[in-house]
């Protein structure tokens, strides 16, 4: 069965600093791999994905995720961090299994908060 | 650009009643599912359209139930409900096919009293 495990519940960094959020998967076959945001009392919104191609995949907002096959990862990241980036953070992987109807899987979230 | 629709934004019910959730997708979007998402939780898979058939089934109770309509959008009927219902329910919708990516709404605020 595909999942997914973001390790970390809270993520703190200095506005300006890089950030990065991890996201490692498990899945039979090759992963389609996204990350969403949430905002409070918001829905989730698109980030980015991986399919195939580059390993470095560019998103919305300046967010850039790694795809790591080795590792089994695809990291969240962002050069310089801006208080407006402090949300919940999705990683999610697309169910490939008998039905592959696309429903995704997430992991249990990480919680970004950039400080001032 | 248009986006997902979900409404209510926010329901209250009490203890036994029934609820319904609508959802109208991105148009010419031919995928919806739904998501019910728990205080503190992250999302969890309970139905999914294509082509107005249901194509796959999560953890969904039996009390609750799904349609897509004609014009595409869905209905999420919920009845006798629990106070362990109270969650934040998600619709998105996506083409089939690649990109892949599901586009979601701002969710229905359910609360059970």
């Amino acid at each position: 069965a595909q999942s997914v495990a973001q390790p970390e519940d809270q993520v703190n960094v200095a506005e300006g600093n890089p950030l990065t959020v991890k996201c490692t998967y498990s899945v039979s076959g090759n992963p389609y791999l996204f990350w969403y945001v949430q905002y409070p009392n918001r829905g989730l919104q698109f980030l980015l994905k991986y399919i195939t191609g580059d390993n470095l995949v560019k998103g919305s907002y300046g967010f850039e995720a790694e795809f790591n096959k080795s590792q089994t990862s695809f990291h969240l990241k962002k050069p310089s961090a801006l208080v407006s980036d402090s949300a919940l953070y999705f990683c999610a992987v697309r169910d490939i299994g008998s039905s592959n109807t696309g429903k995704l899987i997430f992991g249990q979230g990480t919680t970004l908060q950039v400080k001032p | 650009a248009a986006g997902v629709i979900q409404s209510p934004r926010h329901l209250m019910k009490e203890k036994r009643e029934t609820a319904t959730l609508k959802c109208y997708p991105i148009p010419r979007h031919d995928t919806v599912y739904w998501y019910q998402q728990g205080p503190g939780q992250d999302p969890q898979f309970l139905i999914s359209f294509y082509e107005k058939m249901q194509s796959d089934k999560g953890s969904i109770p039996d009390r609750f139930s799904a349609q897509q309509f004609s014009d595409y959008h869905s209905e999420l009927n919920m009845s006798s409900l629990e106070l362990g219902d109270s969650a934040l329910y998600f619709c998105a919708s996506s083409l089939s096919g690649a990109p892949y990516e599901q586009y979601f709404g701002p969710g229905t605020r359910l609360t059970v009293t």
